[in-house]
């Protein structure tokens, strides 16, 4: 059983054309929202961590938001060098460790 | 900190061999994860180590994985026998709080011929 989908599984911006990605999630008892970035070859690369519907984190051109169901991530503006994979987590029911969803794959190009 | 350290980066191995991928977490921190990911599945908790003491091994697929944890600086995750199916990438993950945000390693891309 999924718990966590993300949606488009791609998705290509011309630079400056500003997007969102989408995690909705199935989990009872929300104990945090994760966003992570992965880029070819390497590890996910840990970006924002979401608690309460409403709250927002923001990093340069990066926006997070989390309703009940799901958490957007606003890409403003977006440069070539924001091309990555954009992974979604939560816990899992124990709280123990994380879940992730299947990703974003983010293409900007000039 | 240097983060976290796996070794080797890349293993290309023969069928039916032993293989051991190996993880340094970050000091201080007393989670440890490891992740498997494949293009079908994403990335998969194969077990998770609490103060060095495995908690949850059910993402384990198979008897022919084990992983340990001597002490809090040090985790293996062996495969005996590999099988080409088991060619995938596998991450490790430290945190410093059970449910809290977990730092990666730059895995190990496992082939199995």
């Amino acid at each position: 059983e999924d718990q966590v989908t993300q949606s488009p599984e791609a998705l290509r911006l011309q630079e400056g054309e500003s997007s969102s990605l989408n995690c909705s999630y199935t989990v009872s008892g929300l104990r945090g929202l994760f966003w992570y970035r992965q880029d070819p070859g390497k590890g996910p690369e840990f970006l924002f961590t979401l608690y309460s519907a409403g709250e927002e984190k923001e990093k340069e051109r990066l926006k997070a938001t989390l309703t009940k169901k799901e958490s957007f991530l606003h890409i403003t503006a977006p440069k070539p060098e924001d091309s990555a994979t954009y992974l979604c987590a939560v816990p899992n029911q124990a709280g123990t460790a994380l879940i992730f969803g299947k990703g974003t794959t983010l293409s900007v190009s000039s | 900190d240097a983060g976290v350290i796996q070794s080797p980066r890349h293993e290309v191995t023969e069928m039916g061999q032993e293989v051991t991928l190996r993880c340094k977490p970050i000091s201080g921190h007393n989670s440890l994860f490891w992740y498997r990911q494949t293009m079908m599945r994403g990335l998969e908790l194969l077990i998770y180590f609490n103060n060095n003491v495995p908690i949850d091994d059910s993402g384990m697929p198979e008897d022919r994985f084990s992983a340990k944890m001597p002490n809090a600086s040090f985790s293996t995750l062996k495969i005996q026998p590999s099988e080409p199916r088991d060619s995938a990438v596998y991450f490790c993950a430290s945190s410093s709080q059970t449910g809290r945000e977990a730092f990666f390693g730059q895995g190990t891309r496992l082939t199995v011929v």
